[in-house]
């Protein structure tokens, strides 16, 4: 089955730097999709993105979907405390079916 | 703004009983995929279904597991048997349509004693 590889695994940072993390995966996606999970709920959608080489923003939020289909980043400027959480990527082929990184879990220190 | 519900939020069960997670997908959404997250885990596809339809079944076990999507009602996951292997975070995710963006619910987490 398709594998994605998601890094780094956690991050510990301070308030007011920026952010970067990555996906690749094995095989090609048309679908990359950006998520935020926070203690006890569900993955809410950050970005999403349908074209190869497409570079989105959503607020302080960037992510591209890169251009060989197999990898994808999103960027996080100037961090808030809020910004805590578990951040997911998952990608999706040519049907419905979405694949999920392991998450990367970031830690905002005031 | 009612996105996907699902509920119970929170369902223990000792070994060998029927858990039942109940979801509600989003109004207009006539399509509910079913994943499994384990602890410090993706999460996992297990089940796509349209109303009355079983779509995909590929990711759910093949023995105890089932799924359904009635005409009127919300879609249950129904785990027969628990065991403690089955403890994880289960989400409900909807789409209006089969490749559109899927929008999940809360998660219901599963405790086998």
């Amino acid at each position: 089955g398709q594998q994605l590889n998601q890094s780094p695994q956690s991050m510990f940072i301070q308030e007011g730097e920026d952010v970067s993390m990555n996906c690749t995966s094995s095989s090609i996606f048309n679908t990359w999709l950006w998520y935020k999970q926070d203690p006890g709920e569900g993955p809410v959608l950050l970005i999403a993105l349908y074209k190869a080489g497409e570079l989105t923003s959503n607020g302080r939020l960037t992510a591209q979907f890169g251009i060989t289909r197999k990898d994808s980043f999103l960027n996080i400027s100037a961090s808030i405390p809020s910004d805590v959480g578990i951040y997911f990527c998952a990608g999706r082929g040519s049907n419905y079916k979405l694949t999920f990184g392991k998450g990367t879990l970031l830690t905002v220190n005031p | 703004n009612a996105g996907v519900m699902q509920n119970p939020r929170h369902l223990v069960r000792r070994r060998g009983q029927e858990a039942r997670l109940r979801c509600s997908p989003m109004k207009g959404h006539s399509h509910v995929y079913w994943y499994r997250q384990l602890p410090e885990e993706g999460l996992k596809f297990m089940v796509y279904l349209q109303k009355e339809n079983i779509i995909d079944e590929s990711g759910m076990p093949k023995e105890r597991f089932s799924a359904e999507f009635p005409k009127e009602g919300p879609s249950i996951l129904r785990i027969q048997q628990v065991v403690r292997g089955d403890s994880a975070a289960y989400f409900c995710a909807s789409s209006p349509l089969e490749r559109e963006t899927q929008y999940f619910g809360p998660g219901t987490r599963l405790l086998v004693l």
